[in-house]
């Protein structure tokens, strides 16, 4: 089992529908979430950082956590076609969680149709 | 503010040779992280130097080192270069602290092996 799941895609939505990202972690203890947008020959940039059960929202994206589940999620509101690109989910696993040792998912490639 | 700064963004090698990465990180980020981005393993933690001392190591050989120095910047020596090496070179920065754990990513360095 990988340490961190992510189902590739691709995941087609039409434009100004809700699209939802989702990722599973095997690490009990995980702390710090996070959610990473990468465009096509670009470097990951920051979307969502998450550490407590429940949602954090920031503008139109949401970010979800459910630690007995083991599971986070990442719903963008109001799909754009710039929305289009890879979302990767990245865990610190285990204790110690400030450090910048991340583990990244696959990623999911979203896109956007006008 | 000046981002993360990866040089060379490009190169291009033969097997067996030798190559070093350079990246200088966002001003006052103490925290260097090095990943390793590939179509078929995704992204890969190498390694992270904090306050010139490797905090944490990923799982690759040992032809993959490190170093920081006291202005916090990092070098990434790869050596007896492999096909297997062609990769995108990611390195990331941050402050580290209590929820501060947050990655900034350079645009990376493409490497290429022949």
């Amino acid at each position: 089992q990988k340490e961190v799941e992510q189902n590739s895609g691709p995941l087609s939505v039409p434009e100004g529908a809700i699209a939802s990202l989702n990722c599973t972690y095997s690490d009990r203890v995980s702390q710090s979430f996070f959610w990473y947008r990468q465009y096509s020959g670009k470097s990951p940039e920051l979307i969502m950082s998450i550490y407590s059960n429940g949602d954090k929202e920031d503008g139109r994206f949401t970010a979800q956590l459910n630690k007995a589940s083991q599971y986070v999620s990442l719903l963008i509101r109001d799909s754009q076609p710039s929305d289009s690109a890879t979302y990767l989910c990245a865990v610190n696993i285990g204790l110690g969680s400030n450090t910048g040792k991340l583990i990244f998912g696959q990623g999911t490639t979203l896109q956007v149709k006008p | 503010k000046a981002g993360v700064t990866q040089t060379p963004r490009y190169l291009i090698k033969t097997r067996g040779q030798q190559v070093t990465l350079s990246c200088s990180p966002i001003s006052g980020h103490r925290s260097v992280s090095w990943y390793q981005q590939t179509p078929g393993q995704g992204l890969q933690f190498l390694f992270e130097y904090f306050s010139e001392t490797q905090r944490n190591k990923g799982n690759f050989p040992g032809r993959f080192s490190g170093r920081q120095f006291s202005n916090s910047r990092s070098e990434m020596n790869v050596s007896t270069l492999e096909l297997g090496d062609s990769a995108l070179y990611l390195c990331a920065s941050s402050l580290l602290g209590a929820g501060a754990n947050v990655l900034t990513f350079g645009a990376g360095s493409r490497l290429t092996v022949l």
